[in-house]
């Protein structure tokens, strides 16, 4: 079984770039996650799908940060202008969501993640 | 609100002795405790994962930890450090329910010295 794909691996702009990244989740997880490690950091939650609808993005700057996940299935999260601060590593994460999920621990399975630099 | 603290942030062991990297959390209900791995350049795999019953959890690659509820501990131990354990640790934490946010703690990096 595939896990969860992201592109690209790396990325390098300068500031004020726009830049996006894609994933694509685990078949079948109904759950998307979006998070930001910043270096010697755990990762932090920018936003959740549950298919196609963002039912947490509380902690997603919503001025240069915005996400889509239009099919339920694939999902990208885009930055426009980015700023120095916005270097780290951004993580994609997918549950199985749904009924399934809430019946057991819903666990997370992680892409490998985007590491972005901006100059 | 929920938190994670681990206890330093850099651990050195020798090849074959005890690992032991530490874990305490703040819940304000029942929590579900996680031990994540990170190889380098690499997204995070579970490791083990603590919800309820038996508080004493074992993991993939040797790994286990105990649930100590009146220490608010999670510590993660390993009899035998091996060359290829080498990564960094996070452990973090959630609380029951349909939606569980996971807040992760800041990392342990384990180096393991031949």
């Amino acid at each position: 079984e595939a896990g969860v794909v992201q592109s690209p691996r790396y990325k390098i702009i300068e500031k004020k770039q726009p830049v996006a990244f894609w994933c694509n989740p685990i078949s079948g997880h109904n759950t998307l996650y979006w998070y930001r490690q910043n270096l010697g950091q755990g990762p932090e939650l920018l936003i959740r799908y549950e298919n196609e609808e963002a039912v947490d993005d509380s902690q997603l700057p919503k001025d240069r940060f915005s996400a889509e996940r239009l099919k339920g299935v694939d999902s990208t999260l885009k930055i426009q202008p980015a700023e120095l601060g916005d270097s780290a590593v951004y993580l994609c994460a997918s549950s199985l969501g749904g009924v399934a999920g809430a019946l057991r621990t819903d666990t997370q399975y992680f892409g490998p993640g985007t590491r972005l630099t901006v100059l | 609100a929920q938190s994670v603290t681990q206890l330093g942030s850099h651990v050195s062991v020798s090849e074959g002795a005890l690992v032991l990297l530490r874990c305490n959390y703040s819940s304000s209900v029942p929590p579900y405790l996680f031990w994540y791995v990170q190889y380098p350049n690499q997204g995070l795999q579970l490791l083990l994962k603590y919800t309820t019953g038996a508080t004493l959890v074992k993991g993939i690659n040797g790994f286990e930890a105990e649930f100590k509820k009146s220490e608010t501990s999670f510590h993660l131990t390993k009899p035998s450090a091996h060359m290829s354990d080498a990564a960094e640790y996070f452990c973090a934490v959630s609380y029951s329910g349909g939606y569980q946010k996971v807040t992760f703690g800041t990392g342990t990096k384990l180096q393991v010295i031949p």
